[in-house]
């Protein structure tokens, strides 16, 4: 399982664009990079997943430089309901193992 | 949308007593997980089942067991409750060539007494 860095904690208010990288420097061939949303007292929930490039949907992007070896979950416009902890898992699809490491917590202000 | 409910979302039981922890998935995924979280320590693994009566152990399954006995369904019991076993619960599933991409249940915390 490729080890992956992000930040403990990231503040923001509302309307604002929140930027969060994950560092992955091992990250392999076959691994993905997904990341996942978890709210207080709630299960994670996958928010989106990619390999190279950009990767976009109705909840957030994920852009990937060509090197790999790192990522940026962008989430547009957050609103107070974006509150939650963001993890960032690299692995390939087929490995069953997840690693959720402390993942960032993300605090949105009025 | 994938939903995975779970039996209760909380729970007290007293040390010694056999605990049944339910886990159901509308889906039809071939994976199913069980994870408990605690603080400081993430997600850890404690079994996971990729068809019907097959499981393989996780990180941690001491003191865990879990059966498969239909698709949709996968169960976590804990044979006699501890109070170390205090935790929340997370059951998840997943296609069989998608593992990162996990859909979690609401979760069961569980307090052992």
């Amino acid at each position: 399982l490729a080890k992956t860095t992000q930040p403990i904690s990231m503040d923001s208010y509302e309307g604002q664009e929140v930027n969060i990288t994950c560092s992955h420097n091992n990250i392999a061939t076959n691994d993905y990079i997904t990341w996942y949303q978890q709210f207080p007292s709630q299960g994670p929930r996958f928010i989106i997943q990619g390999y190279k490039t950009k990767v976009t949907n109705e909840v957030a992007s994920l852009f990937i430089p060509a090197d790999r070896k790192s990522s940026t979950l962008s989430l547009p416009r957050v609103s107070l309901s974006d509150t939650a902890v963001y993890y960032c898992l690299v692995g390939d699809n087929n490995d069953y193992k997840l690693s959720f490491g402390a993942g960032t917590t993300v605090t949105v202000r009025a | 949308d994938v939903k995975v409910t779970q039996s209760s979302r909380y729970l007290v039981k007293r040390t010694g007593e056999k605990v049944f922890l339910e886990c159901v998935q509308d889906m039809d995924h071939e994976n199913m997980f069980w994870y408990r979280q605690d603080p400081g320590l993430g997600l850890r693994l404690i079994y996971f089942s990729y068809d019907v009566k097959m499981k393989e152990k996780g990180d941690i399954p001491e003191g865990y067991s879990v059966s498969r006995e239909k698709k949709e369904r996968f169960s976590l019991i804990l044979e006699s409750a501890s109070t170390n076993q205090t935790s929340m619960y997370l059951c998840a599933s997943s296609r069989p060539w998608g593992a990162y991409e996990q859909y979690f249940g609401p979760g069961t915390r569980l307090t052992v007494t």
